[in-house]
């Protein structure tokens, strides 16, 4: 059964600073990685979707692939407050890549 | 634009009821999902269809029921609500592979009380 896990489990970082967020999962022949927002009572906003190893970036998020280490990263590049929401990292299979397995999220704040 | 719609939005059940959560999508896609996510948490799978007439049991299917009646509906069934069932619960739809977008529904916030 795959296992997906995300660390830190919270992080407060300043405005325009990096955020870093890492996401591990434990079956190598996953192929379908898709980090998510949400803010708070609110429903999934896709981020950024990747399908093979190296990076990906849309606007001011990066995801970074290494299937061979079992990590997919997210970097978001000088966040703004409006960015403090609860980050989760999804990891699927091709053949069924609605088939999600979730980590439990990081909760990002952003302070002014 | 790809759309899943779900219904009610918000509930408030009475523990023993029977509660029926409704998904409609109009993207023509053959699978559809339900999740349920507790608060501050990730989401987690409950059935899933890949055709109409046919549901899998996903990760955690015990108290729950689905119906597939059409390609465009899905059905989550709580024959008997518990307490432990207060949740949001999220819909999904997506084709099988192609790496394309998942699409979620805005999700229905579930009371039971």
């Amino acid at each position: 059964q795959q296992k997906v896990q995300q660390s830190p489990e919270s992080l407060t970082v300043s405005e325009g600073a990096m955020a870093s967020l890492n996401c591990t999962f434990s079956d190598r022949s996953s192929d379908n990685f898709r980090w998510y927002r949400q803010h708070s009572g609110k429903g999934l906003e896709v981020l950024v979707s990747i399908f093979s190893d190296g990076e990906k970036e849309e606007g001011s998020f990066t995801a970074h692939l290494n299937r061979a280490s079992l990590h997919v990263f997210l970097h978001i590049r000088e966040p703004q407050p409006s960015d403090s929401a609860l980050y989760l990292c999804a990891v699927s299979l091709n053949y069924n890549q609605g088939k999600l397995i979730f980590g439990q999220g990081t909760k990002l704040s952003i302070k002014p | 634009e790809a759309a899943v719609t779900q219904s009610p939005r918000s509930k408030v059940a009475v523990t023993g009821g029977k509660v029926t959560l409704s998904c409609h999508q109009t993207n023509n896609h053959d699978y559809m999902y339900w999740y349920r996510q507790d608060t501050g948490h990730g989401l987690r799978l409950i059935h899933y269809s890949y055709v109409a007439d046919s549901t899998e049991k996903g990760d955690i299917p015990d108290g729950y029921k689905a119906s597939r009646p059409s390609q465009e509906n899905f059905s989550l069934i709580l024959e008997l609500a518990s307490l432990s069932q207060t949740a949001v619960y999220f819909c999904a739809s997506s084709v099988t592979g192609g790496d394309t977008e998942v699409f979620f529904g805005k999700g229905t916030r579930l009371t039971v009380v």
